[in-house]
């Protein structure tokens, strides 16, 4: 049973550019959560997605972020216009059930640089 | 006041010391706790839940106290793989998770 998956685990935007970020949860979890981690912080979190359904986005800057886990295929984070100070891991996790008092599994992240 | 507070450390100790971590959170409605570790900034792994009867997984025990919001993780005779930075967890409403900052432990032979 292949865990979380993310992908790409390194990307390299310039200032202004588009990022995407995927996640394939694990098989059977239908609950996606993103969180991302600046240098030398803890990890925040930004949404948590069900399947074609955002539940809670409270997280998430409100201009150039958006989130999505469609029908069919991997959840997708997706920032616009991407400054540097969006430089920083982006982890996604999954769980089969509702609710945070379930354990969440985590993928490997993505690393965004923007130079 | 931050939603998870944790010591930073670094704690360096020798091999087979017992060392303990600390947490508090100002949430008093959180329902679920865990204590998560983190390598090298890969992506954390759960360590243990923490329940209100306190629970014990080998080397590692967990305590958590409602009434103070507090929390803690109790390492007995440490190995050298058990450098890492330890997470402490709280959930938010039943939904994310919050995270504290993290402390990092460093085990030396």
């Amino acid at each position: 049973n292949a865990g979380v998956m993310q992908n790409p685990r390194h990307l390299v935007r310039r200032r202004g550019q588009e990022a995407r970020l995927r996640c394939s949860p694990m098989k059977g979890h239908s609950h996606v959560y993103w969180y991302r981690q600046l240098p030398e912080e803890g990890l925040k979190f930004m949404v948590y997605l069900q399947k074609e359904n955002i539940i809670d986005e409270s997280g998430m800057p409100k201009e150039r972020f958006s989130a999505e886990f469609p029908k069919e295929g991997p959840s997708i984070l997706r920032i616009q216009q991407v400054v540097r100070g969006d430089s920083a891991a982006y982890f996604c996790a999954s769980s089969p059930n509702e609710g945070s008092y379930n354990e969440q599994f985590f993928g490997p992240g993505t690393r965004l640089t923007v130079l | 006041r931050k939603e998870v507070e944790q010591d930073p450390g670094p704690f360096n100790v020798p091999e087979g010391a017992t060392v303990a971590f600390n947490c508090t959170y100002s949430n008093s409605a959180s329902q679920s706790f865990f204590w998560y570790r983190q390598d090298c900034r890969k992506e954390p792994k759960l360590l243990m839940s923490v329940y209100s009867s306190g629970n014990e997984d080998g080397r590692f025990t967990a305590q958590l106290n409602r009434a103070s919001q507090y929390i803690s993780l109790l390492i007995r005779d440490s190995k050298l793989s058990d450098s890492a930075t330890y997470l402490c967890v709280v959930d938010q409403a039943g939904t994310a998770l919050i995270f504290g900052k993290g402390t990092t432990l460093s085990v030396s032979s």
